[in-house]
């Protein structure tokens, strides 16, 4: 139990469009979901956190802007890089919470973005 | 500053050693939990402790959480290649949920 499914695996867009970046919960409902990036050799850097039906929470540095979150249902999360740019390249981890599952969280497998 | 810190940062050691790593902070945590993380791929939940001195047992990883609830520490047993990834304490503490800079283990054949 306690899948978290991301999509795309990997992708690559030009400077300057964007990219969406879907998170599911396969076997559990998430009542909160959250977003992460990882540089190469570091730890996962929080950028957000959402719960259903709700406005995300973004981390101080992350702007709200241009890295949109939609939490529509309980199953599935949105992160759409929007006017991406080289430096936003990196690798984009979600992962979700079940409420009675306490604080313990389950990540998606991540997703490579690579803005040329 | 580092609300939890690591170490050590880097380890190196050939199949069959024992190691142990640490995870620190000044904060008293509500619960902890150790990921392992390989290249590529989302962190695996490996653990959570939530009680003062509390010991978990998993095949050749045991996990022990001191008892001011402040650090945990996780010893891995004769050593294995598959053991090999990033290893993750994070933690809740007050309202937040954060993450240690993460040890990276590499086990040699």
């Amino acid at each position: 139990g306690a899948v978290v499914s991301q999509h795309p695996s990997w992708v690559i867009c030009k400077s300057g469009t964007s990219v969406k970046i879907e998170c599911r919960s396969l076997d559990f409902q998430a009542t909160t979901m959250f977003w992460y990036r990882q540089f190469p050799k570091q730890s996962l850097m929080l950028m957000a956190t959402s719960n259903e039906g709700s406005k995300a929470t973004y981390e101080q540095g992350v702007e709200k802007d241009k890295f949109l979150i939609n939490h529509a249902s309980l199953t599935l999360s949105t992160l759409t890089v929007t006017s991406a740019h080289p430096e936003d390249s990196s690798f984009y981890i979600c992962s979700a919470r079940e409420g009675f599952r306490g604080y313990e969280q389950y990540f998606g497998p991540g997703t490579r973005l690579t803005v040329t | 500053t580092q609300l939890l810190e690591q170490s050590p940062q880097f380890l190196s050691i050939q199949e069959g050693e024992n190691l142990t790593v640490y995870c620190n902070s000044s904060s008293v945590f509500s619960s902890l939990q150790w990921y392992r993380q390989e290249p590529g791929e989302g962190p695996v939940l490996l653990v959570t402790v939530v009680t003062g001195g509390e010991v978990k047992k998993l095949k050749r990883l045991t996990f022990q959480f001191g008892d001011a609830r402040k650090d945990s520490s996780l010893h891995i047993t004769a050593a294995q290649p598959g053991d090999t990834g990033l290893y993750l304490c994070a933690g809740v503490i007050g309202q937040n949920f954060v993450f240690g800079p993460g040890t990276r283990l590499s086990v040699l054949p």
